[in-house]
């Protein structure tokens, strides 16, 4: 089993739908990053929590610590959303180097 | 400023090569993380460096794969006798703090290695 799990794997909205990205994870942590990667391009960082919830624009994100969960949260999704979503955390002990998920690939039609 | 630049961003080998990719940190950062994202996969962790220290370079999968920080700011990630199963996106992260204190890492573009 992988230390952090993401879920769906594909995921295809419609323009405008709300999305739920969710993210698993069995180890103790210090940091959680949501991570953005366009096709051929590099990896932009979203957020980076370790407690409660953070906005920016129509992004939203969540961690409860105690399950191990956090999910990522699209209001009103566009087409320029689509594009592949990275959970990693940052394991405590290591303190450095992150454990990312596979990704989920967001596709947003018209 | 800046952010993390990497180069050269595409890179085809033939089997049997040497390659080296380097990467270039935000200034002042002292930490610094090569990763290797396989076709459809995420991000899986090689090494990492503090200042010109090399201090975990577990996730390095063979002796064919050599990493230096020698000024404790450019990287480079050499790969000897390069092999197929190579063929991935290399990304490289730096962060500012040191480590015993998670400290958000910021990536770089990324080179793509294709060996034939």
């Amino acid at each position: 089993k992988n230390e952090v799990e993401q879920s769906p794997q594909n995921l295809t909205a419609q323009e405008g739908e709300f999305i739920t990205i969710n993210c698993s994870y069995s180890v103790g942590i210090s940091a959680l990053h949501w991570l953005q990667q366009h096709p051929g391009g590099g990896i932009v960082s979203l957020f980076m929590l370790s407690s409660g919830k953070k906005k920016h624009g129509r992004l939203i994100a969540t961690i409860n610590i105690q399950e191990k969960h956090s999910s990522l949260h699209i209001t009103a999704s566009h087409p320029r959303d689509s594009a592949v979503y990275i959970c990693a955390v940052a394991n405590t002990g290591t303190a450095s180097k992150l454990t990312f998920g596979t990704g989920t690939r967001l596709q947003v039609t018209l | 400023g800046a952010g993390v630049s990497q180069s050269p961003r595409y890179k085809v080998a033939k089997r049997g090569q040497d390659v080296a990719l380097r990467c270039d940190p935000i200034s002042g950062h002292v930490s610094l993380f090569w990763y290797q994202q396989a076709l459809g996969q995420g991000p899986e962790f090689l090494t990492y460096f503090q200042n010109e220290a090399q201090l975990d370079k577990s996730g390095l999968p063979s002796d064919r794969f050599f990493a230096e920080r020698p000024e404790g700011s450019v990287s480079t990630l050499k790969i000897q006798r390069t092999q197929q199963e190579d063929s991935a996106v290399y990304l490289c992260a730096s962060s500012l703090g040191r480590a015993l204190k998670y400290n958000e890492q910021f990536f770089g573009p990324g080179t793509r290695l294709t060996v034939l």
